[in-house]
């Protein structure tokens, strides 16, 4: 069965610290994808990231870069020099098309506070 | 803009009321989605449709029912049979493989 664990529930930084954000999957398919979103207090997600399954490059957008790991079934999202508005709910997601159509899981999230 | 709306923002249900939340999108998707949040809690499927006029059970569809009968449109009504309905609800579209596009919420609150 499809899963998303983020072991990581709060977590608390100084402005200008190094964080990252865990997220382990579980899933029998080949191909899948995966996501990052942030939901900031408004309440809407924002989408971050995709992720195809045969892609395993790190990718790196500004201060926000990701690591995909097929072998450990991770895919880390590190913020660098984090920032206070960076302060959200992180959520990591799994979808697959080949099982259940598009589906998205998603993991429990981890709530970010960058402390200035 | 593209986009998705939920309306409204803020809903108040009372006890053995049922009540519509809105989710219409303009990004010409064919699958949407309807998701639950708790506090502290993840995001947990209630409903999906894949297509119009077709729609599939998620992980918590006891109490909630949809209607999928425009392509743009997918309503969620809880209903009486939900016993804790005060909850974060979201909608989402999504194409293909891509990621899926959510709406701002609504927040829904029994008095």
């Amino acid at each position: 069965a499809q899963k998303v664990t983020q072991a990581q529930t709060e977590i608390s930084v100084v402005e200008k610290e190094d964080v990252t954000l865990d997220c382990v999957y579980e899933t029998r398919d080949t191909t899948y994808y995966l996501f990052w979103y942030k939901q900031p207090p408004s309440g809407e997600l924002v989408f971050l990231i995709r992720r195809n399954s045969f892609d395993e490059q790190n990718e790196i957008s500004g201060r926000y870069s990701w690591n995909f790991q097929k072998s450990t079934s991770s895919f880390n999202f590190t913020i660098t020099a984090s920032q206070v508005v960076d302060s959200a709910v992180y959520f990591c997601a799994l979808s697959d098309l080949e099982r259940t159509g598009n589906q998205f899981y998603f993991g429990t999230g981890t709530s970010l506070t960058v402390i200035p | 803009d593209g986009g998705i709306t939920q309306s409204p923002k803020y809903l108040f249900r009372k006890e053995g009321q049922n009540v519509t939340l809105s989710c219409e999108q303009n990004l010409n998707h064919d699958a949407m989605y309807w998701y639950r949040q708790d506090p502290g809690q993840g995001l947990r499927l209630i409903y999906y449709s894949q297509i119009v006029n077709d729609f599939q059970k998620g992980d918590i569809a006891e109490g909630y029912s949809v209607s999928r009968e425009k392509k743009e449109s997918f309503p969620l009504t809880v209903t009486s049979a939900q016993k804790n309905p005060t909850a974060f609800y979201l909608c989402a579209s999504s194409e293909g493989s891509n990621e899926a596009f959510f709406g701002q919420g609504t927040r829904l609150t029994v008095v």
